[in-house]
Formats: C-alpha cells, sequence, structure tokens
C-alpha cells in the first residue's frame, strides 16, 4: 500500500495564492487520478477537484489541481484567498493494487 | 439536487453492533457505486468501505474486515453498513458518499452526507 504524505498546515493571507501538495510514497502520482476535498470546521468534506485538475461544478476557478511526476505529487492551488477557504483540505487516491481509497492526511488552511 | 442522509449512530458498548443507514436521493441511485467513510473526532479522513452499484462487489479496509457489511437496497434508495463487534477505535462519524467513476473503476467521491456519529464506550 502506498499513503498519501499532505504538509500539516499552511497559511497565507487573503488575496494571495497558496499550493498545497500531497506527495505518494510509492507508485506513479500518475497512475491514478487524484482528488482533493474541502471540509470546513463542522461540515463534511465536499469534494474540489476530482480527476487530478477537473473543479466540481460550482467550485470557483481560483481552485486549480495538477500532478507533477518529477516529484511524484499532486497540488492543489487557491489564488486569491478568502477568508471562507480556510477549511481543512485532503487528497485522496485510489489503489487500483489493493482495492483501497487511500487518503492523506489532511491539510490546515489558516487564512489571516 | 443529489442527496445523502446517514441516520443510525448512537451510543453502543464495545463488542456491540450498530447498523447505519444512508438515504439517497436526487440520482439514480442503481447506476452508482457508494461508500462509506469515518473521521474520528480531530483526526482525517479513513475510507471504510465501498460497495459497486448492482451490490454484489464489496469492498473494505483491513481494520473493518470481518467485522463490517456494506449492503444495499436499490429499490429503497439506501445504503447500509452493519457494524459488529465494535470496538473504542471505531468510534467516529460516519459519511456516506457517492462515488466518481470512469466506467471502469471507481476513483473517488463526488457527494457526501452529513454523517452519523458512533460512540462506542461502557
Amino acid at each position: 500500500n502506498f499513503m498519501l504524505t499532505q504538509p500539516h498546515s499552511v497559511s497565507e493571507s487573503p488575496g494571495k495564492t497558496v499550493t498545497i501538495s500531497c506527495t505518494r510514497t510509492s507508485g506513479s502520482i500518475a497512475g491514478n487520478s487524484v482528488q482533493w476535498y474541502q471540509q470546513r470546521p463542522g461540515s463534511s468534506p465536499t469534494t474540489v477537484i476530482y480527476d487530478d485538475n477537473q473543479r466540481k461544478s460550482g467550485v470557483p476557478d481560483r481552485f486549480s489541481g495538477s500532478i507533477d511526476s518529477s516529484s511524484n505529487s499532486a497540488s492543489l492551488t487557491i489564488s486569491g484567498l478568502k477568508t471562507e477557504d480556510e477549511a481543512d483540505y485532503y487528497c485522496q487516491c485510489y489503489d487500483s493494487g489493493n482495492l483501497y481509497w487511500v487518503f492523506g492526511g489532511g491539510t490546515k488552511l489558516t487564512v489571516l | 439536487e443529489v442527496h445523502l442522509l446517514e441516520s443510525g449512530g448512537g451510543l453502543v458498548q464495545p463488542g456491540g453492533s450498530l447498523r447505519l443507514s444512508c438515504a439517497a436521493s436526487g440520482f439514480t441511485f442503481t447506476n452508482y457505486g457508494m461508500t462509506w467513510v469515518r473521521q474520528a473526532l480531530g483526526k482525517g479522513l479513513e475510507w471504510v468501505s465501498g460497495i459497486n452499484d448492482s451490490g454484489d462487489t464489496t469492498y473494505y479496509a483491513d481494520s473493518v474486515k470481518g467485522r463490517f457489511t456494506i449492503s444495499r437496497d436499490n429499490s429503497k434508495n439506501t445504503l447500509f453498513l452493519q457494524m459488529n463487534s465494535l470496538r473504542a477505535e471505531d468510534a467516529a462519524t460516519y459519511y456516506c458518499a457517492k462515488f466518481i467513476s470512469d466506467g471502469y473503476i471507481y476513483y473517488g467521491m463526488d457527494v457526501w452526507g452529513q454523517g452519523t456519529t458512533v460512540i462506542v464506550s461502557s
């Protein structure tokens, strides 16, 4: 089984751009789609990005996803930060070899 | 509007059982795989179990295999999770979610319920 490693926390000011990384510990990041989920305090998760870089309907285009094979990682970039973006963000990938859905440990985004 | 509503959580003693339900609406339930994801208090998301659209293929995390059973009633648009031999470490909020599929595999989740909380304590 592989794991997905995320930074525990990131912080940035309103209006700025932040990038959250998600590194796959074994196997290729390009081997299976990466999804990103947002979880605001006290709420259930919502899907932000699916299939590496596809924004779910209704998600602002300030949110974008990408993968980088050289670092074997995926990234979620949020531009024009707003206070409402403050949340926990989780990456997720399907482990097709073990029939397992793997989540990263989550990154707490603080917008201050 | 797509909507998932979980129920059935509560307080149960270690070793006890609980059955969670997830009522789906706003989409053709029989066309989609479904899954359960849990979150212990203050912790991250953990995948628990999944089931295909017809209900004849199921998937389990190692941590629950042999104790939990996922099932669905497509005539009632409802997903279930039967949880037996519950342990303290099973205490969490349990979310049901609709799988995203590319036609070959279920690779992620696109709609989530609001969750139901399970407390395991004597």
